[in-house]
């Protein structure tokens, strides 16, 4: 089942924070992050798959709730390269489908 | 560098034709995948193989199907494309399960 993203758009100032969420009704094994810039390929972010887990690289960081049903984005300090479109991926417990979510539009303006 | 491509990048075609579209990858993954992206559905899974001779449905495949004769390419074939299969296309490899997911540039098609 398509996980739901929250928000679907967002418009952030330069240096300001933001935290994108992804939500799926079923018990998942892992959380896919992904991020396009419009007109390219989807591009790997990270991978989360322990109730529990956080992981980051720069000023991207993601959470992986205990009961393995959410996930959140945080996003410190936005640069203008963090613009795009987000994705969560998600691979449920028990039927092992992945699905990706409808993305949420992050736009960086000076 | 090892790589995933795919081609044609762009194509036109008449409703009921039918349509290959390619996807070629050099790193030698045992997983590849196909998603058709459209605006407000997000990324959709078509079709997807876990190693040569292998193929799955994914959650839009109708119209569509794929072969895996070699680990290296899995094409995508539109039996008789319609204008609804109008969309972008993106193959996708990875080398296993809960691993990172790479990207073709995708292909923009369009059925008239």
């Amino acid at each position: 089942q398509q996980p739901v993203q929250s928000p679907q758009a967002v418009i952030l100032r330069e240096g300001e924070d933001a935290v994108i969420n992804c939500s799926s009704s079923k018990a998942l094994y892992s959380v896919h992050w992904y991020r396009q810039k419009h007109g390219e390929a989807p591009v790997f972010l990270m991978i989360l798959l322990k109730g529990g887990e956080q992981k980051g690289h720069d000023k991207i960081s993601a959470s992986f709730n205990e009961k393995k049903q959410q996930s959140s984005l945080y996003l410190t300090a936005s640069q203008l390269s963090y613009s795009g479109t987000y994705f969560c991926g998600t691979e449920e417990f028990i039927s092992n489908q992945f699905y990706f979510g409808t993305g949420t539009s992050l736009t960086v303006i000076p | 560098d090892a790589e995933i491509t795919q081609s044609p990048r762009h194509k036109i075609t008449e409703t009921g034709r039918q349509v290959t579209l390619a996807c070629h990858q050099t790193w030698n993954h045992n997983n590849m995948f196909w998603y058709r992206q459209d605006l407000g559905h997000g990324l959709r899974l078509i079709h997807y193989s876990y190693g040569v001779q292998d193929t799955n449905k994914g959650e839009v495949s109708d119209g569509y199907s794929v072969s895996r004769s070699n680990t290296e390419d899995l094409p995508l074939t539109l039996e008789s494309a319609a204008s609804s299969q109008t969309s972008v296309y993106f193959c996708a490899s990875s080398v296993s399960r809960n691993t990172e997911a790479f990207f073709g540039q995708g292909t923009r098609l369009t059925v008239v």
